[in-house]
């Protein structure tokens, strides 16, 4: 596609149930980030995907966070048992390579847990 | 923690004004990016400036960085009311080789028709 993907655009859920994010970056762009937006917080880091592999994962807030990459392309990003202060907006972004600086993002995925 | 910090927080202009915004970062950085995000969505890359330029343009885009100061402007000019979006600098996490940005708190600018 012509820009970054991300479903679903809204989710709502109830605490302690699990969720799952799509993101389907820039074809060819071999970067991809998942950043979260949050009122108190602003926007944070959470995962760097070159390829398959994340190199970095420092800023996944738990382990109930999980992400992973498939096909050097799609990624999921997972949350198990979701608590209220997971609400977020989740923002996925890809690069062309390793070291590109502008990345280029999707129009995010606002979660709601209840 | 956030590395860049933005003043002000909130900016409201009429149109045709001009609208600056200031960013100032803690750690030394190779670049320093601009970006604009419209209704808490999806953000746009604007603009990047590296370290060893003071001034770079496009458009109705100008954006300063002062690296002894450890801060950036970004102006606007001629605004209009499409410009209306929150602002964010974004520089590279400290010790990082690849582009995990750092973001700062952001501003929002209205721009009255």
């Amino acid at each position: 596609g012509a820009g970054v993907s991300q479903s679903p655009s809204n989710k709502v859920t109830e605490k302690g149930k699990d969720v799952e994010l799509r993101c389907d970056p820039i074809s060819g762009h071999t970067a991809l980030y998942w950043y979260r937006q949050s009122l108190g917080q602003g926007l944070e880091f959470l995962i760097y995907f070159q390829g398959n592999s994340a190199p970095d994962k420092s800023g996944l807030p738990s382990d109930r966070f999980s992400a992973e990459r498939t096909g050097g392309s799609v990624s999921t990003l997972t949350i198990q048992r979701t608590q209220q202060e997971d609400s977020a907006v989740y923002l996925c972004a890809s690069s062309r390579y390793r070291g590109e600086t502008e990345q280029f993002f999707g129009p995010g995925t606002r979660l709601t847990v209840l | 923690s956030q590395q860049g910090e933005e003043d002000p927080q909130a900016l409201s202009i009429q149109e045709g004004e001009n609208a600056t915004m200031n960013c100032s970062y803690k750690t030394s950085i190779n670049n320093l990016q601009w970006y604009r995000q419209n209704s808490g969505r999806g953000l746009v890359h604007l603009i990047l400036i590296r370290s060893n330029e003071r001034e770079k343009h496009s458009g109705r885009l100008r954006v300063t960085l002062d690296t002894s100061k450890k801060s950036s402007s970004l102006l606007i000019t001629a605004s209009r009311a499409a410009d209306t979006a929150s602002y964010f600098c974004a520089t590279p996490a400290g010790g990082t080789s690849y582009g995990k940005l750092t973001f700062g708190q952001g501003t929002i600018l209205t721009v009255h028709p």
